[in-house]
């Protein structure tokens, strides 16, 4: 069974530039999260959707901005993008909102490198 | 606001010893508390939950604690090898939308 899924692996953009992060959740699962890891630092929350709606929103400007479709799969967009953007992003899935005995599952992530 | 920090940034030990990594949290009103393994520009792999009502669970090699009243749990990873160099992030769920996490603990276990 796969698990969390995220595309593409690396990607490297110009200040200004706009991006989409996409994001395939476990089979099942309804609930999906973005993170986002600076280099040495632990994730911070940008979002978590469930079932197609924002259930959660962290401290980040309304540059980013998601959304879930019917098959539960996320994108997550960033426009006017800063170096500062730059980092390591990561989905998370689980099974629903709040909390199960199985807590959250993350995929690989994706490499965002402004330039 | 919940804030997570972990104790020490980063560890060297050599590859047999037995280690304790911790993790504190300033607000006690949690959900649970999970444990996460990152090897270097890796996604994160889930280790261990704890549900708030629970003081231990284990797997293995490793053993988590939690003290909800305190404010503070341990991982305990016994008899370490070089496999397990990496940085473990402790992460809280108490809004139930999210988690919030530690800095981490960066392990290098020397052969």
């Amino acid at each position: 069974d796969a698990g969390v899924t995220q595309s593409p692996t690396h990607l490297i953009k110009t200040r200004g530039q706009h991006v989409t992060l996409r994001c395939s959740p476990i089979s099942g699962h309804k609930s999906v999260s973005w993170y986002q890891q600076v280099l040495g630092q632990g994730p911070q929350f940008i979002f978590q959707y469930y079932e197609k709606e924002e259930r959660g929103r962290g401290n980040f400007p309304d540059r980013f901005s998601a959304r879930q479709f019917p098959n539960y799969s996320s994108e997550l967009n960033v426009n006017a993008l800063l170096l500062g953007d730059s980092a390591l992003y990561l989905c998370a899935s689980s099974f629903r909102q709040g909390v199960d005995n199985y807590g959250y599952t993350f995929g690989s992530g994706t490499r965002l490198t402004v330039v | 606001k919940q804030e997570v920090t972990q104790i020490p940034a980063a560890l060297s030990v050599p590859e047999g010893e037995n280690l304790v990594l911790n993790c504190s949290f300033t607000d006690s009103a949690i959900y649970n508390l999970q444990w996460f393994r990152q090897d270097p520009g890796k996604g994160l792999t889930s280790l261990l939950l704890i549900q708030s009502s629970q003081r231990e669970q284990t797997s293995g090699r490793l053993n988590a604690s939690l003290d909800k009243s305190s404010g503070r749990s341990t991982l305990y990873i016994a008899a370490s090898q070089p496999g397990d160099s990496a940085t473990y992030l402790c992460a809280v769920n108490n809004a139930g939308n999210m988690l919030t996490f530690g800095g981490g603990t960066r392990l290098m276990v020397k052969p």
